[in-house]
């Protein structure tokens, strides 16, 4: 089965650049869509198909995808978008939908 | 605006199952997706299943089938998700998701429902 992978944990001080990347074979061929998750909420959609943004998600968020790895960039970071996030893609050989192990958003 | 509203939490035996409920509103239900996501403490998100009420043909993640069964009732939009055969690792919280017909990204989230399964 198809396979994505984060980091566990990416720190980043107030206003400055976070990067969270997601890998998986050849995951630039396919649709990656993002989601942040506050601690005992549900999920929400930041970014569909590769770069797309919701209503409602500031322009802050912004995400690139290309040959093994998709990356979501969070700029000028504030103390409320520390949260877990997670990749997710379709997988076309088994039907699944597979999420990434998810990345701890620490704001310093 | 779409929402979901799912059926509260569970405590459950070992070898028994659960299901819990979806009611969806502020979208078109025949025609969205509804989905099930569950998450253990501590673990990342996993898909177990999809239906469209349109065609009423459930589908399920590899790891789930043979023991997740999804329905939809579209007399009162709402979607269930029964989980058979529950284990201790099964203890969770299990979201329903929305997505579009044709889409492969989830939109629209529950709150969430904590299943825990214990002797």
């Amino acid at each position: 089965s198809y396979v994505l992978t984060q980091p566990p944990s990416v720190s980043v001080a107030p206003e400055k650049t976070a990067k969270i990347t997601c890998e998986g074979s050849n995951v630039g061929s396919k649709s990656v869509h993002w989601y942040q998750q506050k601690p005992g909420q549900a999920p929400v959609l930041v970014i569909y198909y590769d770069s797309d943004r919701p209503s409602g998600i500031p322009e802050r968020f912004s995400a690139s995808n290309s040959g093994n790895t998709a990356t979501l960039t969070i700029t000028r970071v504030e103390a409320e978008d520390e949260a877990d996030y997670y990749c997710q893609v379709w997988d076309s050989y088994t039907d699944d939908r597979v999420f990434g192990g998810g990345t701890k958003l620490t704001v310093l | 605006q779409v929402q979901l509203v799912q059926s509260g939490a569970e405590v459950k035996k070992p070898g028994s199952s659960v299901k819990v409920s979806c009611k969806a509103s502020g979208g078109t239900f025949k025609t969205d997706t509804i989905n099930w996501v569950r998450q253990a403490p501590g673990q990342r998100l996993e898909w177990m299943g999809g239906i469209s009420p349109t065609f009423n043909i459930p589908n399920y993640a590899q790891k789930f089938r043979g023991r997740v069964s999804i329905t939809t009732d579209a007399s009162t939009s709402t979607a269930y998700m029964e989980l058979t055969n529950l284990k201790s690792d099964d203890t969770a919280i299990f979201y329903c998701a929305r997505s579009l017909s044709g889409r492969d990204f989830f939109d629209y989230w529950g709150q969430g429902t904590a299943v825990i399964v214990s002797s």
